[in-house]
């Protein structure tokens, strides 16, 4: 099925770094969403976007909504170790849900 | 959030045997749900879409013979495994959507091996 390509694949920083990636798509979505999976369980949704432009946070989290509908990206701020897990970004049109590829983060304290 | 409860969390099998897997909506009602496989180190890839009280939609490729599907309550979706051989052994997680919401959460997921 298709994916969405998400960048960097994995990534590994020491605690206090911020943290950014990306999603991209060849087409458009209605709404992003972004997810967290840890081990052995089911994604946890981090945020919500809507519309183009759009910027949301959560908390250290913040998320964008590219404003040509064809990208998102993932901040966090000031990494803790319990960051680490691998985040999914998912766009999403009338019944679908398409998601990325993941971003694998590591967080060295 | 909404809260989606899936169960079993893990179930080992003998081969040739079918096993159930069970998606609640707790608090809320959920009009479709989405059955998803992750293997190892990878993305979700989804399976089917359940609608309630009506056939699953199945992606390109999943067969509807060996992933039975039936969602008959709008809080209740199964998945079953039917015949299950150890390339099925996956982890296997749905999700469901609120009504007018665009937003999928997701249940914990089931590790299932087959051996």
């Amino acid at each position: 099925g298709q994916q969405l390509n998400q960048s960097p694949q994995s990534m590994f920083i020491q605690e206090g770094e911020d943290v950014s990636m990306n999603c991209t798509s060849s087409s458009i979505f209605n709404t992003w969403l972004w997810y967290k999976q840890e081990p052995g369980e089911g994604p946890v949704l981090l945020i919500a976007l809507y519309k183009a432009g759009e910027l949301t946070s959560n908390g250290r989290l913040t998320a964008q909504f590219g404003i040509t509908r064809k990208d998102s990206f993932l901040n966090i701020s000031a990494s803790i170790p319990s960051d680490v897990g691998i985040y999914f970004c998912a766009g999403h049109r009338v019944l679908e849900y398409i998601f990325g590829t993941g971003t694998r983060l590591k967080v060295l304290a | 959030g909404a809260v989606v409860s899936q169960h079993p969390s893990w179930v080992i099998c003998k081969s040739g045997t079918s096993v159930k897997i069970e998606c609640r909506s707790l608090d809320f009602q959920a009009t479709t749900m989405f059955w998803y496989r992750q293997f190892p180190k990878q993305s979700l890839m989804l399976m089917a879409t359940s609608n309630e009280g009506s056939k699953a939609t199945y992606e390109q490729g999943v067969e509807k013979d060996k992933f039975l599907i039936n969602h008959a309550s709008l809080t209740l979706s199964t998945l079953t495994v039917t015949s299950a051989h150890p390339e099925d052994s996956s982890f296997y997680i749905c999700s469901a959507r609120e009504p007018g919401q665009l937003e999928a959460f997701f249940g914990q997921g089931t590790r299932l091996t087959v051996v």
